[in-house]
């Protein structure tokens, strides 16, 4: 089946303390992308891979960071968890060719993440 | 910068009954239009779309005319039953600079809750 795959689902941490979220898919797609949704502001985006070893800031990259290593996975990374990074948190992917345009995105299910 | 706008939720109705879900937006090239859908506990799922001026995208009874006069995508449906409670996000996607790639950008989303 052809899905987005994110681990964990729910996350609890404390301030400061490392961690990752995993995302994973199996479409072969170029483009991957993070996003976050908050009540009321949508869903914003992170950063974005358009290929293994190209990645770019989306909109609200400060306190994360994300790898390309394998076409496959794109985890994110925050460093030093806060309490204004409790959120939900989307991986998507995509072909590519005008991601959006003729590719739609395909969703994982979310990581709601909070942090103390 | 680009910008979607929706109407303000939640929205609440009887089954059966017409949907209206507005959509306006502001973007400085052609972009595509979009409609996403995501039920509880789950990420989101591609809708509709439309690619041009005055297209109409249409699945599962939903429709949105893209409006290039009015900058509109409005979501309609004629009859909403129960299963279609859910969170409905208006999106557009205009193409990075310099790439074949496009930049999703959300609305805030809006709630719709039908009732038996």
């Amino acid at each position: 089946e052809a899905q987005v795959t994110q681990n964990p689902r729910y996350l609890i941490t404390v301030t400061g303390k490392k961690l990752t979220v995993t995302c994973s898919q199996n479409m072969n797609h170029e483009y991957m992308s993070w996003y976050r949704q908050d009540p009321g502001l949508g869903l914003r985006q992170i950063y974005y891979s358009m290929n293994v070893e190209v990645t770019d800031k989306g909109d609200v990259p400060e306190g994360y960071k994300v790898s390309r290593k394998e076409k496959r996975n794109f985890p994110l990374i925050l460093e030093s968890p806060s309490p204004n990074q409790t959120s939900l948190y989307f991986c998507a992917s995509s072909l590519g060719d005008g991601v959006g345009g003729r590719s739609p995105l395909h969703f994982g299910n979310g990581t709601r993440l909070t942090v103390t | 910068g680009n910008s979607v706008t929706q109407m303000e939720g939640p929205v609440t109705l009887s089954e059966e009954a017409f949907l209206t879900i507005n959509c306006t937006y502001t973007a400085t090239g052609y972009p595509s239009l979009f409609w996403y859908v995501q039920y509880p506990g789950e990420g989101l799922q591609l809708l509709l779309k439309a690619t041009k001026a005055d297209d109409k995208g249409s699945n599962k009874g939903f429709e949105a005319t893209y409006r290039k006069e009015t900058t509109s995508f409005h979501l309609e449906k004629g009859s909403v039953q129960v299963s279609d409670s859910a969170v409905y996000f208006c999106a557009l996607s205009d193409l990075v600079a310099g790439t074949s790639y496009g930049k999703l950008t959300f609305g805030q989303g809006t709630i719709l809750t039908v009732h038996p």
